[in-house]
């Protein structure tokens, strides 16, 4: 079966230092990753796909087949970037989304 | 980008009852639902497949009579707490995948908090 690990529960980072959270996967498939962020009182919502390769808000991510892992990085952190984030995998034929248990960033002013 | 839409947002009710939450896409039509329970400080954990017109599909370990899930229209799923208690308390999410759009994204309700008294 497939599984998501965020191994980080919580995370600080001071304004303007880089951001890297987390997020390692066992599948034994072609998997999609994703990165979805939920801001204070708002609802999930998609932040980047690996397969899109864009760049969000500043932040990117990318797959690493060989380390099995889908790090989500920002080079300057920025205030507004306190939210939580949950890693997600897709895996290939399916459409059920399995999430990691998600990582709280909060930017120190 | 497109939206769903939960509710009630916020729902408290006595042991025993039973709860409707509803779940609309608002601007697109979704075959699909997915139902979703998060405990707190917990990830999200997938309950249900909602299919339009036909059976639910359930992941293992989910009592399906004491979840019922309805999918009667292309833009509207509701998941049913039966003789709901206090263990069933907890954050209930849905999504739904909008096919038209250019990537197939998942789009999430804004979840609705189900406390049992």
């Amino acid at each position: 079966a497939q599984r998501v690990t965020q191994p980080e529960k919580l995370l600080s980072v001071f304004k303007g230092a880089p951001v890297e959270l987390k997020c390692n996967y066992s599948y034994s498939g072609s998997p999609e990753l994703f990165w979805y962020v939920q801001y204070s009182r708002q609802r999930l919502q998609l932040l980047l796909r690996h397969i899109s390769r864009e760049s969000i808000k500043g932040f990117t991510a990318d797959l690493n087949k060989g380390e099995t892992s889908f790090h989500l990085k920002k080079p300057f952190a920025q205030e507004e970037d306190s939210a939580m984030y949950y890693c997600a995998l897709l895996r290939f034929g399916n459409e059920k989304l399995t999430f990691g248990t998600g990582t709280r960033l909060t930017i120190i002013p | 980008g497109a939206v769903v839409s939960q509710h009630p947002s916020w729902v408290i009710c006595k042991s025993g009852t039973s709860v409707k939450i509803e779940c609309r896409s608002l601007d697109f039509q979704a075959t699909t639902m997915f139902w979703y329970r998060q405990f707190p400080k917990q990830s999200l954990m997938l309950m249900a497949t909602s299919n339009e017109g036909s059976k639910a599909t359930y992941e293992q370990g989910v009592e399906k009579d004491k979840f019922l899930i309805n999918h009667a229209s292309l833009t509207l799923s509701t998941l049913t707490v039966t003789s709901a208690h206090p263990e069933d308390s907890s954050f209930y999410i849905c999504s739904a995948r909008d096919l038209t759009g250019r990537t197939g994204e998942l789009f999430f309700g804004e979840g609705s908090r189900l406390t049992v008294l």
